[in-house]
This record gives structure tokens, sequence and C-alpha cells, in this order.
């Protein structure tokens, strides 16, 4: 089962920043919090993944908490294409790699 | 150039046929991986491959059988089809087994048992 709980749809208007919440509250030391995206009939493309620290590439900025409980996706500049379902995973930092999906966010940009 | 591809894109079958769905990555990566989407859209891992063995074997029935000839290539064989086995596949592969790398995905194989 997955170990985080993300809410079910969000929409954001294009150009603004759209912000992911993810709730992990049981997440240990030595896991990471990872994000995915699914676009339509496409397979998941990976965002970005964090350990403790705030993390920004390319696509997107990671926030966690200090306590690490939780973390928010900020996508800066939403974009019709960034329409997707978003996936919050936890995953260990070692060991078997599978990835274990929740229901994931399923995000609107609206023109 | 495509990084991870699956052959073929869509396969439509009768009950009781045997199939197969190939997976070949081009990333040099030694970890592979095979996850099942259902109709409700639930992503969830069947097997995976580190260097052709088998690392990870989720419940999944014996009907299903992995098949890693070398560590660019991870197919999946499924025997008896079944109405229930009607999915999307979608395979994927990462650099290092043990480490918190990327995977990356390949476009999936969209499967109908009629």
């Amino acid at each position: 089962d997955a170990k985080t709980t993300q809410p079910t749809s969000m929409d954001c208007a294009e150009g603004r920043a759209a912000n992911l919440p993810c709730n992990h509250s049981t997440i240990s030391g030595n896991e990471y919090v990872y994000w995915y995206r699914q676009i339509h009939s496409q397979g998941p493309q990976y965002i970005i993944h964090g350990l403790k620290n705030n993390e920004t590439n390319e696509m997107a900025s990671l926030i966690i908490t200090e306590d690490r409980k939780s973390s928010t996706l900020i996508l800066p500049h939403a974009t019709l294409r960034d329409t997707a379902v978003y996936y919050c995973i936890v995953r260990p930092i070692q060991g078997a790699q599978k990835l274990v999906f929740g229901q994931g966010t399923r995000l609107t940009i609206n023109p | 150039d495509t990084a991870v591809s699956q052959t073929p894109k869509y396969l439509v079958t009768q009950m009781g046929n045997d199939k197969s769905i190939k997976c070949e990555q081009n990333l040099g990566h030694d970890t592979m991986y095979w996850y099942k989407q259902d109709s409700k859209k639930f992503l969830k891992i069947m097997f995976s491959y580190n260097n052709k063995e088998l690392i990870i074997n989720e419940t999944v029935p014996n009907r299903f059988s992995p098949k890693s000839p070398d560590k660019a290539h991870l197919n999946l064989h499924i025997n008896s089809l079944e109405l229930g086995d009607s999915a999307v596949y979608f395979c994927a592969s990462s650099p290092f087994s043990g480490r918190g790398h990327e995977q990356f995905f390949g476009p999936g194989t969209r499967l109908t048992v009629l």
C-alpha cells in the first residue's frame, strides 16, 4: 500500500504556480520522497526527489517540511501540458527499488 | 532516440492465448521493471530484474513469466490469458538497484483480452 495521501484532484490557471501537497506522516529517516507524473496515455515521468532538503530542478521545486511528514511539489508557471496525474511516492534509499503508486492527484491546468 | 521501448503498443487477443510483450532500453541501465496499470488506473509493480537476475517478484500469477536475455531487454510472457489481464503494461529501467535513482518508463502496451 502507498504510504502517501494526496488530494484526488486540483485545478490551476495557466501561468500560475501549481502547488501539490502530499502527506507522508509515517516516512522513515532512510526514505526519499519522489514525485512522478503521468500524462494521459503515457508512461510515468520522473519529476524530482528529495530526502530532507528542498530541491529544485528545471521542472519543479520540492519543499519538504522540517519533520518530513509532508511535502509540496511546486510547478512555478503551469502550462496546459502540465495537465496530468501527479504521484507522490515514498521510497527506501536502499533495497529493492519498486515504486508504490497511490491514487495521485489529477491536476488540470485551465486556460 | 527512444530510451525505453515496448512492442507491441496494442495487443488484442482471445482468452486462453499465450502472448509476449517485449521491452528494450538503450540507457545502459542495470535494472528493469514491469508494472501493470489496471482499468482503475492503479499502477503496480510486477517484477524487477537486475543484471538479468530476478530481484522483485510481487504476487503475480505463475502464468506471467518475465525473461531477461541480457540487461538491455526484459520481456513478459503471459500464458492462458484471462479477461482480468486486460491492462496497460509498462516497462521501466533505472541505472542502479539499491540506490535512489529515477526510473524511466516506456510508452506502455495496452493489452485487451476478449
